[in-house]
């Protein structure tokens, strides 16, 4: 069955303090690995997609990256805006829905 | 350009009741999908509508249903509430031939059943 799971559930940091997320996950063909970030009262808004082992994707402080089993969205530098709920989902072939995990729950603090 | 609506933003129910949910895609996108997010679930697929076709359905009892109409407005009905359907109902839109990368969530309907 496919699945996802996301670690840690919540992660609190100082600002400037760095760190990663992991989403692991188990797929019987990976297609694509969403990232989403989510705020309070508000859908998830698209951060990145990765396709293959190896490949990374970077925006602003946000760096994603994927293996073969899991994917790490590392914070560098995180500033209190960054505090959020992380997403991340697969695609499996053959399929156009999305496998979510729970989410990481970020905050960071000045 | 506007974003994806949903109406109504929340909603208030007893267990029994039947409801219904509107989902406004963004100009242009045809795909709908649904998915309803709960603290210990997480986001869970429901269905997805192409062209007034269901393409794509999650596992949800049939109590959870979808329809789609020519303008591409999407609305999904849950009938006999029971009180863990209370959830938040996203919907999504993506645009003809784009990937789940060009997929767009909306605020979503918080619906409670008491």
């Amino acid at each position: 069955e496919d699945q996802v799971t996301q670690s840690p559930e919540a992660l609190r940091l100082q600002e400037g303090e760095s760190s990663s997320l992991n989403c692991s996950y188990t797929v019987s063909g990976l297609r694509g690995l969403f990232w989403y970030r989510q705020d309070p009262g508000k859908g998830p808004e698209f951060l990145f997609t990765l396709y293959s082992a190896g490949e990374e994707k970077e925006k602003e402080r946000l760096k994603a990256t994927l293996t073969k089993k899991e994917s790490f969205l590392h914070i560098t530098a995180p500033k209190p805006e960054d505090s959020a709920t992380y997403l991340c989902a697969v695609q499996a072939d053959n399929t156009d829905k999305l496998i979510f995990g729970t989410g990481t729950r970020l905050q960071v603090f000045p | 350009k506007a974003g994806v609506t949903q109406t109504p933003r929340y909603l208030i129910k007893t267990r029994g009741q039947q409801v219904t949910l509107s989902c406004s895609p963004i100009s242009g996108h045809r795909s709908v999908s649904w998915y309803q997010q709960t603290p210990g679930q997480g986001l869970q697929f429901l269905f997805e509508y192409f062209s007034e076709t269901q393409r794509n359905k999650g596992n949800f009892p049939g109590r959870f249903s979808g329809r789609q109409f020519s303008n591409s407005r999407s609305e999904m009905n849950v009938s006999t509430l029971e009180l863990g359907d209370s959830a938040l109902y996203l919907c999504a839109s993506s645009s003809p031939g784009g990937g789940l990368e060009t997929q767009y969530f909306g605020p979503g309907t918080r619906l409670l059943v008491l």
